[in-house]
């Protein structure tokens, strides 16, 4: 079971560039590593998944080192909407140990 | 199509009855999880189920805690006896997981907001 561990908050003025890491040390090579957000009284949602290198789509980028041992969450120009609790997920594609979401990174965006 | 819906979304009992929570996942989804999140907290695993293997149902908390499911579709998360402690949010998901048609990537219902008095 790869277990992470993830700042437990963060403070960040709106339209700034916000990175959470996220340390896997234990990742395996079948892992992949998928990040959440959580708003208050919401179950959380996906935001991005990578392997390796970097990924980026609409809301997020992804960096991850060659080594895979930690992961970084880039939000560009944050905003107050963006405040939430982000969680960082190692898992392999069968779902089996897709359990462990630690307590997260609560971002906390001041106008 | 819709996403994962559990009810009911709130639930108010008395120490000492019995609850039952439901979870509709999506459509298709061979993975179903549960969670439970206690206020200000992270999300604490309960169990797995896939397709028709046997579930894992290594972080029920005690055998107070129970969960079926049938088939690939409706789970009930069943709590015997409530506690004070079991005071939380109850989250399901679901997934593709185990399906190599796509990443795994859970998708939440809103939760069950579960008070014991």
């Amino acid at each position: 079971l790869a277990k992470t561990t993830q700042p437990i908050s963060m403070d960040s003025y709106e339209g700034q560039e916000v990175n959470i890491t996220c340390s896997h040390n234990n990742i395996a090579t079948n892992d992949y590593i998928t990040w959440y957000q959580q708003f208050p009284s919401q179950g959380p949602r996906f935001i991005i998944q990578g392997y390796k290198t970097k990924v980026t789509n609409e809301v997020a980028s992804l960096f991850i080192p060659a080594d895979r041992k930690s992961s970084t969450l880039s939000l560009p120009r944050v905003s107050l909407s963006d405040t939430a609790v982000y969680y960082c997920l190692v898992a392999d594609q069968t779902g089996a140990n897709n359990l462990f979401f630690g307590t997260g990174t609560r971002l906390t965006v001041i106008p | 199509g819709a996403g994962v819906s559990q009810s009911p979304s709130n639930k108010v009992t008395e120490k000492g009855k019995d609850v039952e929570l439901r979870c509709d996942p999506i459509s298709g989804h061979t993975a179903l999880y549960w969670y439970r999140q206690r206020l200000g907290q992270g999300l604490e695993f309960l169990i797995y189920f896939q397709g028709n293997s046997a579930p894992d149902k290594s972080g029920l908390p005690s055998d107070r805690f129970s969960a079926e499911r049938t088939g690939e579709s409706v789970s009930t998360l069943t709590i015997q006896r409530t506690q004070q402690e079991d005071s939380a949010v109850y989250l399901c998901a679901s997934s593709l997981a185990g399906t190599g048609l796509a990443k795994n990537i859970q998708y939440f219902g809103a939760g069950t907001r579960l008070s014991v008095l």
